[in-house]
């Protein structure tokens, strides 16, 4: 079953703007991470943020991380056509001691950037 | 380092047949992951490997399924025999215990006809 589930399922907005993605969870967590998946490939880690984390930064990417809601939105910032692909979070629910975890994965958002 | 490379890229096999996929993590990494991907059901998790040992597998679908990691440079997925509700993308990931994130491959594509 799918722990994460990100909203909306597609997006599509003019380079420049600021595209905004949204996942919610079920159960707790110890950290969430976005994935970035272009057409055809495989997915690539674009960050972590911890439980106890409020909010995290990289680049024009922008994180937040609410644990009393179960949520979490990933912000980037002055979109470019590059941008256009599927985003991904992910969850760690199921750490159970050091170097021990498996990955949840939701169903993405589709985003495409218009030039 | 070259990544996570998996092969082949593209298989397209009749029901039936026995289909061996191949994964090398990055040198180093202890934790191997095979996923499936569907556009109906996303991406699954089929199981997982800590140093070479199974950890979870419970997410293989069927007996069809099984995978081996012989050693810490190589892992392979395999179905026998393959039917055409095993079509979808096999991604293998990497990860080290020192670090969350996940290094995925490029995938291999299967299609059973």
């Amino acid at each position: 079953s799918q722990q994460g589930e990100e909203d909306p399922q597609a997006l599509s907005i003019q380079e420049g703007e600021n595209a905004t993605m949204n996942c919610s969870y079920k159960t707790s967590i110890n950290n969430l991470q976005w994935y970035r998946q272009n057409s055809g490939r495989g997915l690539v880690h674009l960050i972590l943020i911890r439980s106890n984390e409020r909010e995290k930064h990289s680049g024009r990417l922008r994180v937040t991380l609410d644990t009393s809601k179960k949520s979490s939105s990933l912000l980037i910032t002055a979109s470019r056509a590059a941008d256009t692909a599927s985003y991904f979070c992910a969850t760690d629910a199921s750490y159970s001691g050091a170097g021990s975890y498996q990955l949840t994965f939701g169903k993405g958002t589709k985003l495409s950037v218009i030039p | 380092d070259a990544g996570v490379i998996q092969s082949p890229r593209h298989e397209v096999t009749e029901m039936g047949q026995e289909v061996t996929l191949r994964c090398k993590p990055i040198s180093g990494h202890d934790y191997l992951f095979w996923y499936r991907q569907t556009m109906m059901r996303g991406l699954e998790l089929l199981i997982y490997f800590n140093n070479n040992v199974p950890i979870d597998d419970s997410g293989m679908p069927e007996d069809r399924f099984s995978a081996k990691m012989p050693n810490a440079s190589f892992s392979t997925l395999k179905i026998q025999p393959s039917e055409p509700r095993d079509s979808a993308v096999y991604f293998c990931a990497s990860s080290s215990s020192d670090s969350y994130g996940y290094t995925f491959g490029s995938g291999t594509r299967l299609t059973v006809v």
